[in-house]
């Protein structure tokens, strides 16, 4: 069964960039999506955008202008940067697997990141 | 984009009642791409439903989805003392992928 695990600082300074990884275990990144998912304390869930193992993207519009997702098959891992950070982007930031049906069917454990000087 | 509201925003029961949870879309939901997720604090989010009624793998049959356009209805028979979490419905069918605001069911 395929594992997901997000890891990076937990702790960003506003203006900054956030840094996220996401390791694939149990089973290979390709031959499918990978998705990054954020929720703010409090709030619902937030999408963020998606990559394919072949590397082509899809963002959310609200973040496009910040957001870089990408992959590296030789670690079976996916990225996410996110530039310019604001308090507003304090939030559990998820990584999943988009399945080949379109919904995101695996998830990882998600991972605290705060924004604050 | 495509806004989910779901409603109501907290829903009170108790175990081995039925809990009826609603998601509706402002605009019609495309290819029936509608999921439903379980959301327990500090856990993954687990999938419930896709296509609006496809039960996903190891998903008790107390869990359905019914619906269409753009409402949508997730039914949990016989609440099991598990069951109560945060469920998110979520359209992904048409681009940028959305989420509802989450209906919070908890013990009465």
């Amino acid at each position: 069964q395929v594992q997901l695990k997000e890891s990076g600082p937990g702790l960003v300074k506003p203006s900054e960039t956030l840094s996220l990884n996401c390791t694939v275990s149990g089973g290979s990144i390709r031959n499918y999506y990978w998705t990054w998912v954020r929720q703010p304390p409090g709030k619902g869930l937030e999408w963020i955008g998606y990559i394919s193992y072949s590397g082509s993207t899809n963002y959310n519009p609200s973040l496009q202008s910040r957001v870089t997702i990408s992959v590296d098959m030789s670690k079976n891992q996916f990225s996410l940067k996110l530039t310019s950070v604001t308090a507003a982007d304090t939030a559990v930031y998820y990584c999943a697997r988009q399945s080949q049906l379109g919904m995101e069917d695996s998830w990882g454990q998600g991972t605290l990141v705060t924004v604050s000087s | 984009e495509i806004v989910l509201t779901q409603s109501p925003g907290t829903l009170s029961l108790s175990p081995g009642d039925t809990a009826t949870l609603s998601c509706r879309a402002s605009q019609s939901v495309s290819s029936t791409y509608l999921a439903w997720y379980q959301h327990r604090p500090g856990q993954a989010p687990r999938l419930l439903i896709y296509r609006i009624s496809s039960r996903a793998t190891g998903i008790p049959d107390r869990f359905s989805g019914s619906g269409s356009g753009t409402d949508f209805t997730l039914t949990i028979n016989t609440l099991e003392p598990e069951d109560f979490a945060v469920y998110y419905c979520q359209q992904y069918g048409t681009s940028p992928i959305t989420f509802g605001q989450g209906t919070r069911l908890e013990i009465k």
